[in-house]
């Protein structure tokens, strides 16, 4: 209950196109739901993030879906850039402020 | 400093010996966690603090793993006669207040153990 599952494992993206990855959950608990980006070596580093109660959030080119009675979500890269390329991990907020990860998918976007 | 900062970046150690990871979080942050991050994964939740106290310790695998963070802000993860399996990337990340209310972690770049 404790899992977020997350996929596409990898994806890659022509320049300018949409990437789109999922996440899926199971422990209606959760109460935040972040997205981190990684780059190779580096820590990561939050991108976006929603609460439960809407449905819909953008900021710039990156966009979180959330469906809270199918307790999955979406992150859309609108315009993909070869600078996106980096590792995405949707995460989840449990009981006691303990943040859950997803394994992470592995974008490639092609200049 | 401006960020969470991490030492060392890198460990290597033979098996069976004693290694600490120091963890410096931003100025400020009452909340630090302990991840671990092995290749090809998500980071992997581990010990988490509120101020000086381990809120949530969860997450250590057995009793070899043990972090204090004794004033509330410096925090050290050690780990007592390491295994090859221990070795992967431990990432540190701090918050404003346990993450009640913007839920950012800043996570450091993270101390690379390898043992051999």
């Amino acid at each position: 209950q404790q899992q977020v599952k997350q996929s596409p494992q990898s994806l890659i993206v022509q320049k300018g196109g949409i990437s789109i990855i999922n996440c899926a959950y199971e422990n209606t608990a959760f109460d935040y739901f972040p997205w981190y980006q990684q780059f190779p070596g580096k820590g990561p580093a939050l991108l976006i993030a929603i609460r439960p109660d809407v449905s819909e959030k953008k900021e710039g080119r990156f966009t979180i879906s959330f469906n809270k009675s199918a307790k999955q979500f979406s992150l859309h890269i609108m315009d993909s850039q070869p600078g996106d390329s980096a590792t995405y991990f949707c995460a989840a907020r449990g009981y006691g402020q303990n943040f859950v990860f997803g394994p992470g998918t592995r974008l490639s976007v092609l200049p | 400093g401006a960020g969470v900062s991490q030492t060392p970046s890198n460990k290597v150690t033979e098996k069976g010996k004693y290694v600490e990871l120091r963890c410096d979080p931003i100025s400020g942050h009452t909340a630090l966690y302990w991840y671990r991050q092995s290749l090809g994964q998500g980071p992997e939740f581990l010990i988490y603090f509120q101020g000086t106290g381990a809120a949530d310790d969860s997450g250590l695998p057995n009793d070899r793993f043990f972090a204090v963070r004794p004033e509330g802000s410096v925090s050290t993860l050690k780990i007592q006669r390491t295994e090859r399996g221990d070795s992967a990337v431990y990432l540190c990340a701090s918050s404003l207040s346990g993450g009640a209310n913007t839920g950012e972690l800043f996570f450091g770049e993270g101390s690379r153990l390898t043992v051999l």
